[in-house]
């Protein structure tokens, strides 16, 4: 099955600069990439995502980018800010096949203001 | 105007219980799934029912059990609980399977003591 790495665990950054969000994920046949952000206590929500026929996608103040040939993706959140604190998951999915997600073990994001 | 809720949001009981976590999704969505969190916040799908049908079913132990009455509910029965067994389930829904997005409901802490 599907094994996603994301690293690092915990970053902490200071407000206005940004933050990396490193993943890598095992099975070539994943093409399907979501990002989700956890508040302390909440939900995880969906933030952004991609496919594997984009190598790029942007979202205001976040980004994601996709090297299919390295198996590893990212994600990019620019001019941090206090409400950008938070767990981030990333996920990968064979969307042709089962559309299970496989998440990556999350990391607690600190924006110090 | 909820989207995705369960009940009840918090659970404490004692070990060799038999308990059930209730969901239900009002977004008119085909698919719906249970995932675990852990106390490390790791996320991992149990199980996944698209038209009341149960569609992915991982490596669960037979103590739980999902019911789903209509599209619109997913049910986890857990027998006999174990200490090993606290952890935040959330429920989610996608509007069909395949579909991307999942959202997730407010989770249900349980503890067991």
């Amino acid at each position: 099955g599907e094994n996603v790495e994301q690293h690092p665990s915990t970053l902490s950054v200071q407000e206005g600069d940004s933050a990396v969000i490193k993943c890598t994920y095992s099975d070539s046949a994943s093409n399907y990439f979501p990002w989700y952000k956890q508040e302390l206590g909440k939900r995880p929500q969906l933030i952004i995502d991609i496919r594997s026929n984009v190598g790029e996608k942007k979202d205001q103040r976040i980004a994601v980018t996709l090297n299919k040939t390295a198996k590893h993706f990212s994600l990019h959140i620019t001019e941090t800010q206090p409400e950008d604190s938070a767990v981030y998951f990333c996920a990968a999915s064979n969307w042709s096949n089962d559309y299970k997600l496989s998440f990556g073990a999350g990391t607690t994001v600190t924006v110090r203001a | 105007d909820t989207a995705v809720s369960q009940t009840p949001k918090y659970l404490v009981t004692q070990m060799g219980n038999d308990k059930s976590i209730k969901c239900e999704q009002n977004l008119g969505h085909d698919t719906m799934y249970w995932y675990k969190q852990d106390s490390k916040k790791f996320l991992k799908i149990m199980f996944s029912y698209n038209n009341k049908e149960l569609i992915i079913n991982e490596t669960v132990p037979n103590r739980f059990s999902p019911k789903s009455p209509d599209k619109a509910h997913l049910n986890l029965h857990i027998n006999s609980l174990e200490l090993g067994d606290s952890a935040v389930y959330f429920c989610a829904s996608s509007a069909r399977y395949g579909s991307s997005e999942q959202y997730f409901g407010p989770g249900t802490r349980l503890t067991v003591t």
